[in-house]
């Protein structure tokens, strides 16, 4: 059963780091994209980001390039997407999802983050 | 960027009827690069339908996915309690990906 695992829910502080982790399981980590996409509360879906672990090619929205890094480690099938200095404008919900070139086929539960001073 | 736009905003429909959504992008897009997502409140997406007309597994036949270029559909032939959600269309293309805002399928 293929499994998208997130951490927990954050409270930040703006101007804090912060790094999320969502951890596969039930199928081959390095073949297979995963993306990171922002639900703001009450609002829609934003692709953010995408890497392929199996070589780290990443690629932006241009609306977050610059303003996350995505990473993953094969060894542990895990991605990660990080901020160095967060905003309250950050405050949402964060999902990974899994799937081919095209399209997500799993999803994680979802990271909230709450961003405030 | 490609840029997509979904109609209408709110369907509001009783169980039974048919429903129609619309997904327009600002240009042509491949079908095998058009999917569908389906959420409920206080959960995760998921994957509904891709490559424009193929069912993702476990996703009923009463749902179905159509178009071309620039102007994709997604019918669901009789709505089923379980169907009330929001309803995202996601293309990819240039190694982006965008979605657009959603329809909203609600209880008349």
């Amino acid at each position: 059963e293929v499994q998208l695992v997130q951490s927990g829910a954050e409270v930040k502080k703006p101007g804090e780091s912060l790094k999320i982790s969502c951890k596969a399981s039930g199928y081959n980590f390095t073949s297979h994209w995963i993306g990171w996409v922002r639900q703001m509360p009450g609002k829609g879906l934003e692709w953010m980001g995408i890497i392929f672990p199996r070589d780290s090619e990443t690629r932006y929205s241009p609306s977050f390039q610059g303003q996350v890094t995505i990473s993953a480690d094969k060894s542990i099938s895990t991605a990660y997407m990080q901020w160095s200095s967060l905003k309250a404008s950050d405050t949402a919900m964060y999902y990974c999802a899994s799937g081919g070139s095209t399209a997500f086929d799993y999803w994680g539960l979802g990271t909230l983050v709450s961003v405030s001073s | 960027e490609i840029v997509l736009s979904q109609s209408p905003g709110t369907l509001s429909l009783s169980p039974g009827e048919r429903a129609t959504l619309s997904c327009r992008a600002s240009q042509s897009v491949s079908s095998s690069y058009l999917a569908w997502y389906q959420q409920k409140p206080g959960q995760a997406p998921r994957l509904f339908i891709y490559g424009a007309s193929s069912r993702a597994a476990g996703i009923p036949d009463r749902f179905s996915g159509s178009g071309s270029g620039t102007d994709f559909t997604l019918t669901i032939s009789r709505l089923e309690p379980e169907d009330f959600a929001v309803y995202y269309c996601q293309q990819y293309g240039n190694s982006l990906f965008t979605f657009g805002p959603g329809t909203k399928v609600d209880v008349k």
